[in-house]
Protein backbone atom coordinates (compact mmCIF):
# COMPACT_ATOMS: atom_id res chain seq x y z
CA UNK A 1 0.00 0.00 0.00
CA UNK A 2 1.05 3.66 -1.21
CA UNK A 3 0.09 4.97 1.77
CA UNK A 4 3.15 3.83 4.37
CA UNK A 5 6.31 4.45 3.10
CA UNK A 6 9.78 2.67 3.89
CA UNK A 7 13.22 3.61 2.72
CA UNK A 8 15.23 2.64 1.33
CA UNK A 9 13.68 -0.39 -0.44
CA UNK A 10 17.27 -1.75 -0.24
CA UNK A 11 20.10 -1.59 1.88
CA UNK A 12 23.50 -2.97 1.71
CA UNK A 13 25.61 -2.67 4.70
CA UNK A 14 29.23 -4.31 5.76
CA UNK A 15 29.65 -5.69 8.88
CA UNK A 16 29.91 -3.65 11.82
CA UNK A 17 28.13 -0.59 9.73
CA UNK A 18 24.96 0.71 11.07
CA UNK A 19 21.55 0.10 9.14
CA UNK A 20 18.68 2.95 9.48
CA UNK A 21 15.00 2.11 8.48
CA UNK A 22 12.62 4.65 8.22
CA UNK A 23 8.89 3.93 8.30
CA UNK A 24 6.49 6.82 7.81
CA UNK A 25 2.76 5.96 8.57
CA UNK A 26 -0.08 7.18 6.48
CA UNK A 27 -1.74 10.32 7.74
CA UNK A 28 -3.99 9.48 11.19
CA UNK A 29 -1.93 6.80 11.74
CA UNK A 30 -0.41 6.46 14.83
CA UNK A 31 0.73 3.23 15.76
CA UNK A 32 3.56 1.31 14.24
CA UNK A 33 4.36 -2.29 14.21
CA UNK A 34 8.07 -3.79 12.86
CA UNK A 35 8.35 -6.89 12.31
CA UNK A 36 11.62 -8.78 10.65
CA UNK A 37 11.41 -11.42 7.84
CA UNK A 38 14.36 -13.98 7.51
CA UNK A 39 14.24 -15.91 4.32
CA UNK A 40 11.47 -18.93 3.65
CA UNK A 41 10.29 -17.52 7.00
CA UNK A 42 6.85 -15.67 7.76
CA UNK A 43 6.98 -12.43 9.87
CA UNK A 44 8.41 -12.23 13.36
CA UNK A 45 7.26 -9.31 15.57
CA UNK A 46 9.99 -6.89 16.92
CA UNK A 47 8.73 -3.71 18.38
CA UNK A 48 4.76 -1.95 18.59
CA UNK A 49 5.55 2.16 19.02
CA UNK A 50 3.43 4.76 19.56
CA UNK A 51 3.92 8.63 19.01
CA UNK A 52 7.21 8.87 21.05
CA UNK A 53 6.33 5.86 23.22
CA UNK A 54 7.70 2.18 23.23
CA UNK A 55 4.83 0.03 24.05
CA UNK A 56 6.31 -3.28 23.37
CA UNK A 57 9.37 -4.12 22.91
CA UNK A 58 9.38 -7.79 23.77
CA UNK A 59 10.63 -9.58 20.23
CA UNK A 60 13.68 -6.85 19.60
CA UNK A 61 16.86 -8.12 20.21
CA UNK A 62 18.13 -6.41 23.62
CA UNK A 63 21.90 -5.26 22.23
CA UNK A 64 22.57 -3.18 18.88
CA UNK A 65 18.83 -2.78 17.90
CA UNK A 66 16.64 0.47 19.10
CA UNK A 67 13.44 1.99 17.79
CA UNK A 68 11.82 5.00 18.03
CA UNK A 69 8.69 7.59 16.58
CA UNK A 70 8.93 10.44 17.36
CA UNK A 71 6.49 13.30 17.34
CA UNK A 72 7.61 14.79 14.28
CA UNK A 73 9.16 12.51 11.72
CA UNK A 74 8.92 9.23 10.70
CA UNK A 75 9.80 6.16 12.70
CA UNK A 76 12.96 4.52 12.84
CA UNK A 77 14.33 1.25 13.24
CA UNK A 78 18.29 1.31 13.57
CA UNK A 79 20.55 -1.40 13.99
CA UNK A 80 24.27 -1.05 15.43
CA UNK A 81 27.34 -2.79 14.40
CA UNK A 82 25.28 -5.25 12.25
CA UNK A 83 26.37 -8.70 11.35
CA UNK A 84 25.30 -11.22 8.49
CA UNK A 85 22.52 -12.72 10.52
CA UNK A 86 21.12 -9.38 10.13
CA UNK A 87 19.98 -10.05 6.85
CA UNK A 88 16.37 -10.07 6.43
CA UNK A 89 13.58 -7.96 4.94
CA UNK A 90 11.94 -5.49 7.59
CA UNK A 91 8.40 -4.35 7.15
CA UNK A 92 6.38 -1.80 9.20
CA UNK A 93 2.95 -1.85 9.80
CA UNK A 94 0.53 0.77 10.89
CA UNK A 95 -3.45 1.04 11.81
CA UNK A 96 -5.37 4.11 12.64
CA UNK A 97 -6.44 4.29 16.90
CA UNK A 98 -10.29 3.15 17.38
CA UNK A 99 -10.47 1.42 13.71
CA UNK A 100 -12.97 -1.03 14.14
CA UNK A 101 -11.55 -3.35 11.60
CA UNK A 102 -8.45 -3.73 13.09
CA UNK A 103 -6.76 -4.13 9.68
CA UNK A 104 -3.36 -3.39 9.45
CA UNK A 105 -1.61 -1.59 6.40
CA UNK A 106 2.01 -2.81 5.84
CA UNK A 107 4.66 -1.17 4.09
CA UNK A 108 6.79 -2.57 1.07
CA UNK A 109 9.35 -3.66 3.35
CA UNK A 110 13.34 -2.82 3.59
CA UNK A 111 15.70 -5.70 2.45
CA UNK A 112 19.02 -5.15 4.47
CA UNK A 113 21.78 -7.44 2.85
CA UNK A 114 24.79 -7.24 5.21
CA UNK A 115 28.16 -8.40 3.37
CA UNK B 1 2.16 -19.01 23.65
CA UNK B 2 0.09 -18.80 20.61
CA UNK B 3 1.40 -20.06 17.39
CA UNK B 4 0.62 -20.33 13.86
CA UNK B 5 1.52 -23.45 11.57
CA UNK B 6 1.43 -24.00 7.98
CA UNK B 7 1.71 -27.28 7.24
CA UNK B 8 2.00 -26.98 3.53
CA UNK B 9 5.13 -25.42 2.44
CA UNK B 10 4.08 -25.49 -1.58
CA UNK B 11 0.63 -25.95 -2.73
CA UNK B 12 -0.07 -25.85 -6.66
CA UNK B 13 -3.30 -25.19 -8.58
CA UNK B 14 -4.80 -25.05 -12.11
CA UNK B 15 -5.94 -22.23 -13.18
CA UNK B 16 -9.58 -21.72 -12.87
CA UNK B 17 -9.66 -24.28 -10.39
CA UNK B 18 -10.20 -24.54 -6.52
CA UNK B 19 -7.28 -24.83 -4.17
CA UNK B 20 -7.34 -24.68 -0.20
CA UNK B 21 -4.81 -24.06 2.26
CA UNK B 22 -4.48 -25.26 5.38
CA UNK B 23 -3.65 -23.23 9.21
CA UNK B 24 -3.75 -23.93 12.86
CA UNK B 25 -3.05 -22.24 15.72
CA UNK B 26 -3.14 -22.40 19.11
CA UNK B 27 -4.45 -20.25 21.70
CA UNK B 28 -5.75 -20.17 25.31
CA UNK B 29 -7.42 -16.86 24.03
CA UNK B 30 -11.22 -16.54 23.32
CA UNK B 31 -11.12 -13.34 21.82
CA UNK B 32 -9.03 -12.91 18.49
CA UNK B 33 -8.69 -12.43 15.29
CA UNK B 34 -7.39 -13.96 11.73
CA UNK B 35 -6.18 -13.40 8.77
CA UNK B 36 -4.78 -14.44 5.53
CA UNK B 37 -2.10 -12.24 4.04
CA UNK B 38 -0.59 -12.41 0.09
CA UNK B 39 3.16 -11.80 -0.40
CA UNK B 40 3.31 -11.45 -4.39
CA UNK B 41 7.46 -11.56 -5.21
CA UNK B 42 7.10 -7.68 -5.37
CA UNK B 43 7.30 -8.60 -1.52
CA UNK B 44 3.94 -6.42 -0.54
CA UNK B 45 1.93 -7.69 2.10
CA UNK B 46 -1.52 -7.47 1.06
CA UNK B 47 -4.65 -8.56 3.30
CA UNK B 48 -6.56 -11.08 2.01
CA UNK B 49 -9.43 -11.81 4.45
CA UNK B 50 -10.08 -11.64 7.73
CA UNK B 51 -12.37 -13.51 10.40
CA UNK B 52 -13.20 -12.57 14.31
CA UNK B 53 -13.38 -15.28 16.02
CA UNK B 54 -16.52 -14.68 17.64
CA UNK B 55 -18.44 -14.43 14.61
CA UNK B 56 -19.42 -17.71 12.98
CA UNK B 57 -20.16 -17.14 9.93
CA UNK B 58 -17.16 -17.64 7.17
CA UNK B 59 -15.44 -14.13 5.93
CA UNK B 60 -16.14 -14.15 2.32
CA UNK B 61 -14.14 -11.46 0.01
CA UNK B 62 -15.26 -12.55 -3.66
CA UNK B 63 -13.14 -15.82 -4.89
CA UNK B 64 -11.56 -15.71 -0.85
CA UNK B 65 -13.43 -17.75 1.88
CA UNK B 66 -12.17 -19.03 4.40
CA UNK B 67 -13.36 -22.45 6.95
CA UNK B 68 -12.76 -21.32 10.23
CA UNK B 69 -13.35 -24.19 12.84
CA UNK B 70 -13.17 -22.52 16.42
CA UNK B 71 -13.29 -25.61 18.22
CA UNK B 72 -10.38 -27.19 16.35
CA UNK B 73 -8.72 -24.32 16.12
CA UNK B 74 -8.38 -24.72 12.06
CA UNK B 75 -8.27 -21.76 9.85
CA UNK B 76 -8.34 -22.88 5.56
CA UNK B 77 -8.53 -20.46 2.73
CA UNK B 78 -10.00 -21.35 0.09
CA UNK B 79 -9.39 -19.66 -3.61
CA UNK B 80 -12.02 -20.19 -6.18
CA UNK B 81 -11.54 -19.67 -9.88
CA UNK B 82 -7.90 -19.44 -9.30
CA UNK B 83 -5.82 -16.75 -11.71
CA UNK B 84 -2.40 -16.20 -12.32
CA UNK B 85 -2.28 -13.14 -10.48
CA UNK B 86 -3.08 -15.55 -7.36
CA UNK B 87 0.39 -16.89 -7.56
CA UNK B 88 1.76 -15.59 -4.24
CA UNK B 89 3.27 -16.72 -0.12
CA UNK B 90 -0.18 -17.16 1.54
CA UNK B 91 0.45 -16.39 5.14
CA UNK B 92 -1.84 -17.21 7.75
CA UNK B 93 -1.43 -14.73 10.68
CA UNK B 94 -3.29 -14.68 14.82
CA UNK B 95 -3.69 -11.43 16.51
CA UNK B 96 -4.39 -11.30 19.92
CA UNK B 97 -4.41 -8.93 23.19
CA UNK B 98 -7.47 -6.36 21.97
CA UNK B 99 -7.37 -3.84 19.34
CA UNK B 100 -3.49 -3.20 20.07
CA UNK B 101 -1.54 -6.58 19.48
CA UNK B 102 0.99 -7.82 17.26
CA UNK B 103 0.40 -10.40 14.41
CA UNK B 104 2.17 -13.66 14.68
CA UNK B 105 2.28 -15.54 11.61
CA UNK B 106 2.70 -18.56 10.13
CA UNK B 107 5.73 -19.70 7.77
CA UNK B 108 3.55 -19.91 4.30
CA UNK B 109 2.31 -21.51 2.07
CA UNK B 110 3.76 -20.72 -1.59
CA UNK B 111 1.17 -21.03 -4.09
CA UNK B 112 1.66 -21.39 -7.93
CA UNK B 113 -0.67 -21.25 -10.94
CA UNK B 114 -0.10 -23.27 -13.53
CA UNK B 115 -1.88 -22.16 -16.98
Amino acid sequence: NAGVMQNPRHLVRRRGQEARLRCSPMKGHSHVYWYRQLPEEGLKFMVYLQKENIIDESGMPKERFSAEFPKEGPSILRIQQVVRGDSAAYFCATYRSLTPDYGYTFGSGTRLTVV
Amino acid sequence: AQTVTQSQPEMSVQEAETVTLSCTYDTSESDYYLFWYKQPPSRQMILVIRQEAYKQQNATENRFSVNFQKAAKSFSLKISDSQLGDAAMYFCAYKYGGSQGNLIFGKGTKLSVKP
